[in-house]
């Protein structure tokens, strides 16, 4: 069973751009969770995607948003980028409540 | 909703000594509590999990002990390794919620 996959591995971008970030679930999985992670500590929750529908977005402003496709995998934009959004975004996707599996990540580098 | 504090941010033991990380959270609905072990540079991957219907678990040198009417849950890891060197974190689920809480994480330091 392949895991949950995400591009670009890395991505450098300057203040004010926009970064997509992409999300690719564990087949069968119809849940996908955006988490941002920086200073390699805590998991804050971003958003939340099920069966294509926006289900729940954390504590971040409205410049984070995202989508998710009809074959369920997810796509994070954060517009108008600021130096604090510097950090490591984790997907994770989950068939049922309950246990999330983890993609790699993707680190953004906003200089 | 639900919170879970986790405790301590950072954790250092002697190789071969027992390392403990307690979390606690707020909504007695909870009944699944799983925790993450993330190693430098990889993902959050499960390592062990706990119901509520079970007060212990063990997986060779890791256990799980969930406490419901204290509503705490602890990871133990007994005879430390290096490779047990890393970032932990603790969730919770609520009955009928479908969105983990995790806690703020542990980083847990193997000194040789």
């Amino acid at each position: 069973e392949a895991g949950v996959t995400q591009s670009p591995t890395h991505l450098i971008k300057t203040r004010g751009q926009q970064a997509t970030l992409r999300c690719s679930p564990i087949s069968g999985h119809t849940s996908v969770y955006w988490y941002q992670q920086a200073l390699g500590l805590g998991l804050q929750f971003l958003l939340w995607y099920d069966e294509g529908e926006e289900r729940n977005r954390g504590n971040f402003p409205p410049r984070f948003s995202g989508r998710q496709f009809p074959n369920y995998s997810s796509e994070l934009n954060v517009n108008a980028l600021e130096l604090e959004d510097s950090a490591l975004y984790l997907c994770a996707s989950s068939r049922w409540a309950g246990e999330e599996f983890f993609g790699p990540g993707t680190r953004l580098t906003v200089l | 909703g639900e919170n879970v504090e986790q405790h301590p941010s950072t954790l250092s033991v002697q190789e071969g000594d027992s390392a403990v990380i307690k979390c606690t959270y707020s909504d007695s609905a909870s009944n699944y509590f799983p925790w993450y072990k993330q190693e430098l540079g990889k993902r959050p991957q499960l390592i062990i999990d706990i119901r509520s219907n079970v007060g212990e678990k063990k997986d060779q040198r890791i256990a799980v002990t969930l406490n419901k009417t204290a509503k705490h849950f602890s990871l133990h890891i007994t005879e430390t390794q290096p490779e047990d060197s890393a970032v932990y974190f603790c969730a919770a689920l609520r009955t009928g919620a479908q969105k983990l809480v995790f806690g703020q994480g542990t980083r847990l330091t193997i000194n040789p």
